[in-house]
């Protein structure tokens, strides 16, 4: 079936680097996607979003890039803190309607060391 | 603060045991709830849609007798885990998204911080 999933399970990084986080999804349809962030206990947070009009988009400390044609999603967290350690997941909305459902894709663990 | 409110975060009950968890909006108006399913180190699978006022549309697979879902207000959602056994152990996870469509905050939808549900 059509699902959103990451590349990498996990990622090691040390405090102050950048990180980038990556997704691919199968479905041409989904125009709508959401990073989230999952910390151990808890519900996800929301990171930031993007829409299939844009290319990029960036927020406090991190931007999200979504490549249409190899149908690829990252987000990039710049000067990863300790705090920054989680999991996280990217997310599409195959269909941005009230009533529709996220898929999630399987989540990549970010360790920060200091 | 918190914009969806579950409850309880934790319960720990014995096998054959009914357990109700409530997903709670706390800011805005919902009619659409959604309930998610997540076992540990994998990712969040949806179990149902739960809308206001009708029934709840379930995933294939997802057995309706045994996780009744209850959307009777706006602000009010629950999941009952009939008769539950020990491989229901999991977290439970509820959403909420804003009737306007529009999304709360610009968020497409909000979620609680789950039940933690052992079944011994």
């Amino acid at each position: 079936g059509e699902s959103v999933g990451l590349h990498l399970p996990t990622l090691s990084v040390q405090e102050g680097d950048n990180s980038i986080i990556n997704c691919a999804y199968s479905n041409s349809a989904s125009d709508y996607f959401i990073w989230y962030k999952q910390e151990s206990g808890k519900g996800p947070q929301f990171i930031i979003d993007i829409r299939s009009n844009m290319d990029k988009r960036q927020g406090q400390r991190v931007t999200v890039l979504l490549n249409k044609t190899v149908k690829h999603l990252s987000l990039q967290i710049a000067a990863t803190q300790p705090g920054d350690s989680a999991v996280y997941f990217c997310a599409e909305n195959p269909r941005r309607q009230a009533g529709t459902a996220l898929i999630f894709g399987k989540g990549t663990t970010l360790s920060v060391s200091s | 603060g918190a914009v969806v409110s579950q409850h309880p975060s934790r319960v720990i009950c014995k096998s054959g045991t009914s357990v109700k968890i409530e997903c709670r909006s706390l800011d805005f108006q919902a009619t659409t709830m959604f309930w998610y399913r997540q076992f540990p180190k994998q990712s969040l699978m949806l179990m149902a849609t739960s809308n206001e006022g009708s029934k709840a549309t379930y995933e294939q697979g997802v057995e309706k007798d045994k996780f009744l879902i209850n959307h009777a207000s706006l602000t009010l959602s629950t999941l009952t885990v009939t008769s539950a056994h020990p491989e229901d152990s999991s977290f439970y996870i509820c959403s909420a998204r804003d009737r306007t469509g529009k999304g709360y905050s610009n968020q497409p939808q909000h979620f609680g911080d789950g039940t933690r549900l052992s079944i011994l």
